[in-house]
């Protein structure tokens, strides 16, 4: 069985840095892009970026280019999301989805990592 | 970008009713659609793909049609858990994007 499964829901300040992760399992994390959407609070879905994590190949949306960075490593079959200095407009549920084979859908979807900045 | 625009942007039905979502794209884009539910609290669950393509384990009540700039998405027989919000998703060309979603109620 494909699963994604995301790291724990995280409370920050404004300007701290953060890293949440997705780690795949049931298939091969290799083969498969990884990509990240976000949904603030009471909102629709915005998709961030996306990664192959066989050789780190990775685009982004122009909304998140230099706001964030997407990365992955292979080796323990998980993938991240990171900011380096947050703001309360993160504030939002983050969600990584496993693109399906062959084409720029999702097939597989972690339960999502809240985000909440505030001071 | 592709814009994706959907409607309504809320639906209240009774239980057999069939419901019909419409996803218009700001551009010619084949046939590289997708279609999510998403419940309350949970992460976004496909449906259709290619347009018209069942993803596997999902009920045969659920349909989609459509290509170009046109695609609906049909419940043949809306059931309770169907209450759900409805998004489409393009896939013709980056970046992704996906329609403001549509709300479907059980009346």
């Amino acid at each position: 069985e494909v699963q994604l499964v995301q790291s724990g829901a995280e409370v920050k300040e404004p300007g701290e840095s953060l890293k949440i992760s997705c780690k795949g399992s049931g298939y091969s994390f290799t083969n498969y892009w990884i990509g990240w959407v976000r949904q603030m609070p009471g909102k629709g879905l915005e998709w961030m970026g996306i990664i192959y994590p066989g050789d780190s190949d990775t685009r982004y949306s122009p909304s998140f280019q230099g706001q964030v960075t997407i990365s992955a490593d292979k080796s323990i079959s998980t993938a991240y999301l990171q900011w380096s200095s947050l703001k309360a407009s993160d504030t939002a549920m983050y969600y990584c989805a496993r693109r399906g084979s062959g084409s720029e859908y999702f097939d597989s979807w972690g339960q999502g990592t809240l985000v909440s900045v505030s001071s | 970008d592709i814009q994706m625009t959907q409607s309504p942007s809320t639906l209240s039905a009774s239980v057999g009713d069939r419901v019909t979502i419409t996803c218009r794209a700001s551009q010619s884009m084949s046939t590289w659609l997708a279609w999510y539910q998403q419940k309350p609290g949970k992460a976004p669950k496909l449906l259709i793909y290619k347009a018209s393509s069942l993803e596997s384990g999902v009920p045969s009540r659920f349909s989609g049609s459509g290509s170009g700039t046109e695609f609906t998405l049909t419940i043949s027989s809306l059931q309770p858990d169907d209450s759900a919000t409805y998004y489409c998703q393009q896939y013709n060309s980056y970046p992704l994007t996906f329609g403001g979603g549509t709300k479907v109620e059980i009346k």
